[in-house]
């Protein structure tokens, strides 16, 4: 059965400090990628996502970038973090082809920016 | 592009009662329609989804939606709350193009009163 890892789970860092969160899913080839942010109280927003290695869509301009170095490895980085970077980051896929769009979710990663 | 609305932040129910969220979305092509839900500090998981045919979808937990293309809508019902679907739900819209991108709502936080 696919299985997807997101880590840390929760960081605390401050202010221009650089960041990186990892994201791996198992048991699956070739899946389309996603990373999510969710600020308190807010819906999710669409930061990145992936169909292929080295393959990445950034859907909103911002301090944060995103690579796909293998085929079942997201990251997201920034070098700089901002206060308005804190929230809840998650990671999701999807079969890459043949599929009905349904996203499996990482459990997430709780970023506090200080 | 597309877009999610969901009416109402907050929902209050009593244990037993009708619950409904409402969702209404804006698509320029067919849609793929989807209800998640998030309990705290977790992942989102699927309850539901429409991709095609039948307009009355159900789900899991006894949750159930309804595809009104006339409407641009994508309600989630149960009949009867328990206290264990105290949650925040999400409807979320696919247009299966261009990497497959989810557009989510802002989330409705679903509360249960004993």
């Amino acid at each position: 059965s696919q299985t997807i890892h997101q880590w840390p789970a929760t960081l605390v860092q401050p202010v221009g400090s650089p960041l990186s969160l990892e994201c791996t899913v198992e048991g699956t080839s070739n899946p389309n990628l996603y990373w999510y942010r969710q600020a308190a109280g807010r819906g999710l927003q669409l930061l990145f996502y992936s169909v292929g290695i080295g393959q990445i869509s950034s859907e909103v301009p911002q301090n944060l970038s995103a690579s796909r170095p293998q085929d079942r490895q997201f990251i997201l980085s920034s070098k700089k973090l901002l206060l308005s970077d804190s929230g809840f980051y998650l990671c999701a896929w999807t079969v890459g082809t043949g599929h009905t769009g349904e996203l499996f979710f990482g459990e997430g990663s709780r970023l506090t920016v200080l | 592009a597309q877009s999610v609305t969901q009416l109402g932040s907050h929902v209050s129910v009593s244990e037993g009662a009708l619950v409904l969220l409402r969702c209404n979305y804006s698509s320029s092509v067919p849609p793929y329609l989807f209800w998640y839900v998030q309990y705290p500090n977790q992942g989102l998981q699927l309850l539901l989804k429409y991709t095609t045919g039948a307009t009355l979808v159900k789900g899991i937990n006894g949750f159930e939606a309804e595809f009104k293309k006339s409407e641009t809508s994508f309600h989630l019902t149960k009949p009867s709350a328990h206290m264990s679907d105290a949650a925040e739900y999400f409807c979320a819209v696919s247009d299966m193009t261009g990497g497959f991108k989810t557009i989510f709502g802002a989330g409705t936080r679903l509360f249960v009163k004993a």
